[in-house]
């Protein structure tokens, strides 16, 4: 099974700065896509961004940017002009083609935005 | 609004009693996937769906078993509840290529 992980259990930001969370994982695979989502207090699991492996040009939504490097197989996540809503636990998550389409997650940053 | 909703939300229960838990999309989706989050744990693959009466293991399927006998409806089931399995149980579908989730059940198992 691959393998997914998120070394910054925690980090915290002053608002309107930038922050980057790390995200590495593991396979053997050259197609797959990679993906962050948001948890807020709420509960909700929200998409915050994706990439697909094939492509090489990064992804951007809005305030929010990846740097995918696929030889290294990491997968960071950049917030920009950081907003108190932004505070949540973010997953990185990886989902491969094969092995029924499952999504492997990995444990988690908690991102605490300071006033 | 990918049209995914858990029941109950909440539920405690008794060790050893029987439990379970519903998921219910209003689309056609194919995949379907049951998640238990834990501190320090992340998500982790229970058992998941590729279409009515084809599911497979997860990760940590021990104590959990699943039905799908209808597109729209994918059910967990604790045939024996015991504390090891008080978490949060999430339902997620996929459309395209990512997941959608729902709203989350918390179980409590005293």
């Amino acid at each position: 099974a691959q393998t997914v992980t998120q070394s910054q259990p925690e980090m915290s930001v002053q608002e309107a700065e930038t922050v980057t969370l790390s995200c590495t994982y593991d396979t053997s695979e050259s197609d797959y896509y990679l993906f962050w989502y948001k948890q807020p207090p709420s509960r909700q699991m929200i998409l915050v961004i994706r990439q697909e492996a094939y492509k090489q040009q990064n992804a951007t939504e809005n305030r929010f940017s990846v740097n995918f490097q696929k030889a290294a197989k990491s997968f960071s996540l950049k917030i920009s002009d950081s907003q108190l809503g932004d505070a949540a636990m973010y997953f990185c998550a990886y989902r491969s083609p094969n092995t029924g389409n499952q999504f492997y997650f990995g444990t988690g940053t908690s991102l605490t935005v300071i006033p | 609004d990918a049209g995914i909703t858990q029941s109950p939300r909440h539920k405690v229960t008794e060790t050893g009693t029987p439990v379970t838990l519903r998921c219910h999309q209003t689309e056609n989706h194919r995949y379907m996937y049951w998640y238990r989050q834990d501190p320090g744990h992340g998500l982790r693959l229970i058992h998941y769906s590729y279409g009515v009466k084809d599911t497979d293991k997860g990760e940590v399927s021990d104590g959990y078993s699943v039905s799908r006998s209808k597109t729209e409806d994918f059910l967990l089931t604790l045939e024996s509840a015991t504390s090891s399995q008080t978490s949060v149980y999430f339902c997620a579908i996929r459309v395209n290529t990512e997941a959608f989730f729902g709203q989350g059940t918390r179980l409590t198992v005293v």
